[in-house]
């Protein structure tokens, strides 16, 4: 069955640092992959989307890659702050007609000062 | 522009009862998708709408049913309540192009439903 997992449940870092988010996939065919950012008592809100055919998109102090030979896109936030902290969520959509958007379980973030 | 409005944003209700979620979508959005969320399952889809018609549905059982108005407004409805449907509701919208492109999601603050 298609599977999304998010490595891990938490990541904790200090401010300053990258911090590197990764999410991996089996049994599917993505056409997309999206990140998204949750805060507590709020819904997800989209950062960035990258395409099938593309390596890497950056914006801004995010970076995200995708290798669909390893099945793996890993999410960077460079010189981490603590307003980075939340949860960080990636999606997949396949690339058949009708196909919704699944979600991986996230990673939360913690940046300290 | 106004975003995604879901009412009511919390509730109770207690086992056996039915409950009906709203959702607003952005204006110009066609598609809305309602998504469950715990904390022990994630972000688990449970359907989709655009225009009017149910155009995705994930695994939930039939007590999880759903409709969308031609204004785009979109309800969930769940019946006889079960203490695990407990759980932050989230609903998304989006132009909803179909799958020539990407289907990038603006999610509302979700309701929060309280089964007793």
């Amino acid at each position: 069955s298609q599977k999304i997992e998010q490595n891990s449940e938490a990541l904790n870092i200090q401010e300053g640092k990258t911090a590197t988010l990764t999410c991996n996939y089996t049994n599917y065919s993505p056409a997309y992959l999206q990140w998204y950012r949750q805060d507590p008592g709020r819904g997800p809100v989209f950062l960035l989307l990258i395409r099938e055919n593309e390596k890497e998109k950056r914006k801004e102090r995010l970076k995200v890659t995708f290798d669909t030979t390893l099945k793996q896109s890993l999410f960077h936030i460079t010189a981490s702050q603590p307003a980075d902290s939340a949860t960080y969520l990636c999606a997949l959509e396949g690339n058949q007609a009708g196909t919704a958007l699944i979600f991986g379980k996230g990673t939360t973030l913690s940046v300290s000062s | 522009k106004a975003g995604v409005t879901q009412t009511p944003r919390y509730l109770i209700k207690t086992r056996g009862q039915q409950v009906t979620l709203s959702c607003s979508p952005i204006s110009g959005h066609r598609s809305v998708s309602w998504y469950q969320q715990t904390p022990g399952q994630g972000l688990q889809f449970l359907f989709e709408y655009f225009s009017e018609t149910q155009r995705n549905k994930g695994n939930f059982p039939g007590r999880f049913s759903g409709r969308q108005f031609s204004n785009s407004r979109s309800e969930m409805n769940v019946s006889t309540l079960e203490l695990g449907d407990s759980a932050l509701y989230l609903c998304a919208s989006s132009l909803g192009q179909g799958r020539s492109g990407a289907n990038v999601l603006t999610f509302g603050a979700g309701s929060r439903l309280t089964v007793l």
